[in-house]
């Protein structure tokens, strides 16, 4: 099956500063990936997703980024903020039919620190 | 967008009691619904996947007689812990999806087996 890597496990950044990142999927059949944002205690909220045959998207200060050929694609947040502090995940899925459809399989988490 | 909900938000019972988690898609109809088990500090894990009218496929190592899991209808996924003990107690998160790719999270239940 699908396996997601995610690092870091941990990032702390300054106010303003840029925050990335990256994460690798084994299956070269998913085709959709999703960026989550959870903070405790609460449900995983979108943020971005990007789907295979693109290679960026962007979205005020959030972008994705996707390479298909070494399999990986990163969050790169932009003049982060003290409430862009929350878990961040990423997830890969499979779209093509079958018993793997939807099945959403998600990296270890990254725990994002703003300081102000 | 399209919202999921789940009752209870939280629970607490008794070891060896069973407890029925509720997932409803509110304004849209869930072709799929998914339910996931989430450890503190710890990523979602899929516990099984659910198609209405059909039996859900669980997950390599998740027990089908102890998370029973019943897909009703098209608006409805119900999540029964059985005989439910300490390490059980997690933060169950129900998601489903429609028509589109988007997948769309239930705030999730906590429960705590004493």
């Amino acid at each position: 099956g699908e396996n997601v890597e995610q690092h870091p496990s941990t990032l702390s950044v300054q106010e303003g500063d840029s925050a990335v990142i990256k994460c690798t999927y084994s299956d070269s059949a998913s085709n959709y990936f999703p960026w989550y944002k959870q903070e405790l205690g609460k449900r995983p909220q979108l943020i971005i997703d990007i789907r295979s045959n693109v290679g960026e998207k962007k979205d005020q200060r959030i972008a994705v980024t996707l390479n298909k050929t070494a399999k990986h694609f990163s969050l790169h947040i932009t003049e982060t903020q003290p409430e862009d502090s929350a878990v961040y995940f990423c997830a890969a899925r499979i779209n093509a039919g079958g018993t793997s459809y939807g099945k959403l399989t998600f990296g270890q988490g990254t725990i994002l620190t703003v300081h102000p | 967008g399209a919202v999921v909900s789940q009752h209870p938000s939280w629970v607490i019972c008794k070891s060896g009691t069973s407890v029925k988690i509720e997932c409803r898609s509110l304004d849209f109809q869930a072709t799929t619904m998914f339910w996931y088990r989430q450890f503190p500090k710890q990523s979602l894990m899929l516990m099984a996947t659910s198609n209405e009218g059909s039996k859900a496929t669980y997950e390599q190592g998740v027990e089908k007689d102890k998370f029973l899991i019943n897909h009703a209808s098209l608006t409805l996924s119900t999540l029964t812990v059985t005989s439910a003990h300490p390490e059980d107690s997690s933060f169950y998160i129900c998601s489903a999806t429609g028509e589109g790719y988007e997948q769309y999270f239930g705030p999730g239940t906590r429960l705590t087996v004493t």
